[in-house]
Formats: C-alpha cells, structure tokens, sequence
C-alpha cells in the first residue's frame, strides 16, 4: 500500500537553528498536511497545503513555520528558529481529496522526532 | 470546552475480553468522525471514516458506529496485536483538513 514517507526519521538542533523536516506524499494525492503530537499529549493540527497555497494553519503556525513544495514530489515544513517548545512528533500527511466527499481518508507518515536542546 | 472526549483513557483487556471504546463529540458543524490507531513512536494509521449517524464499518476484530452524539469502537475477541492507542478526531465544517484530534485510548491487550 502507499506511504507518506518522512525523513529524518530524528532530528536534534540547538535552540535558535533552523530546520526542514522532509515529507514524501502518497504520489496522487493533492493536499498535504503538517501535523504535530507533543510527548504525551494530543495531535494537533498545524497546516493545510493545496496547490501551491496554504489553505489553513492553526494558531501554533506563527511566522516562523513555513511550508513549501518545492518540486512534484518533496512537501517541506521549516522552523526557522527552534525554540524548546517546538520539540515533538511531527507528522507529514496526504489525502486524495479535500474532505468534502464521503470515505476520504487521511494517511500520516511516520513522523520526525524533533528535539530542541 | 474540548470538541473530541475519548474514554476510558487506558483499557486494559484479556485476549478475547470483547469491550467498546467512547468517543463523545461536539455535534455542531460534524462533517465525519475519523478512527485512527496509532503504535508507540508511529504516524496514526487511518481505520474507519463515519458520516451520518446510524452508520457502521468493519474491519477484521474492529467495528466502528456512530450515533447522533458519540462514536464507539467495538473490539470483539481482541488479541495481543491490537494493543495501541486508538484516536478519534472530527473534521468539522469550514475547516481544510483540520482533524480535532481525542486525546486516545490506549489498550492493552494481555495473552
């Protein structure tokens, strides 16, 4: 079956660097998706992506987050200057379809292990 | 005032102890219910999608329904390889993909 595959699979930065976290959508599908999951606490959702725009972002994506596809194939999420705060689970995902339709599914990577020291 | 309340919080079962996992939500602007399970240091993994109240899906032990206020994940006969955490999340309307995610239910299911 498809995957989201998501690379690195841990990422560990210092305070105040940047960084991309790499996503690979399942090939068909047309929106994309960031997502992320504090230790211990619930997914939360983070932005929405659908040709070429952002089509929604929570309160958590500030200024400093940014999303971008920077090929047919790559969807990337980058935080421009790490803060402590930012160290979760954060997970890339796909669907074919906007949720209007019914039977839409929505498909996670694995996730990249971020941890801000 | 959280829109997606799963209970109980963790579960814990023997292999074969059939039980139901709540997922209570808020009713206004529902457009689908979502069922994930998720394994330790994984991406949730999609189960179920429910629409309208009344409606069940299957799938091998697992049987998801919903009614007009809440959804449940039925597990009948459960075995070891069940034990994750199992998620619901609601799309509400207006929204682009952003799911509200439950906090889960963690299950274990003991041999």
């Amino acid at each position: 079956e498809p995957e989201v595959t998501q690379t690195p699979s841990h990422q560990v930065t210092q305070m105040g660097q940047e960084v991309i976290l790499r996503c690979v959508p399942i090939s068909n599908h047309l929106y994309f998706y960031w997502y992320r999951q504090i230790l211990g606490q619930k997914v939360e959702f983070l932005v929405s992506f659908y040709n070429n725009e952002i089509s929604e972002k929570s309160e958590i994506f500030d200024d400093q987050f940014s999303v971008e596809r920077p090929d047919g194939s790559n969807f990337t999420l980058k935080i421009r200057s790490t803060k402590l705060e930012d160290s979760a689970m954060y997970f890339c995902a796909s669907s074919e379809r906007f949720f209007r339709t019914a039977n839409e599914k929505l498909f996670f990577g694995s996730g990249t292990q971020l941890s801000v020291l | 005032e959280d829109q997606v309340t799963q209970s109980p919080e963790a579960l814990r079962l023997q292999e074969g102890e059939s039980s139901s996992l709540n997922c209570s939500y808020t009713v206004s602007g529902l457009r689908g219910l979502f069922w994930y399970r998720q394994d330790p240091g994984k991406g949730p993994e999609f189960l179920f999608t429910l629409y309208s109240a009344g409606e069940e899906k299957e799938k091998e032990r697992l049987k998801a329904t919903l009614t007009k206020k809440e959804s449940f994940l039925h597990i009948t006969a459960p075995k070891p390889e069940d034990s994750a955490t199992y998620l619901c999340a609601g799309h509400y309307g207006g929204s682009q993909g952003n799911l509200i995610f439950g906090k889960g239910t963690k299950l274990s299911v003991k041999p």
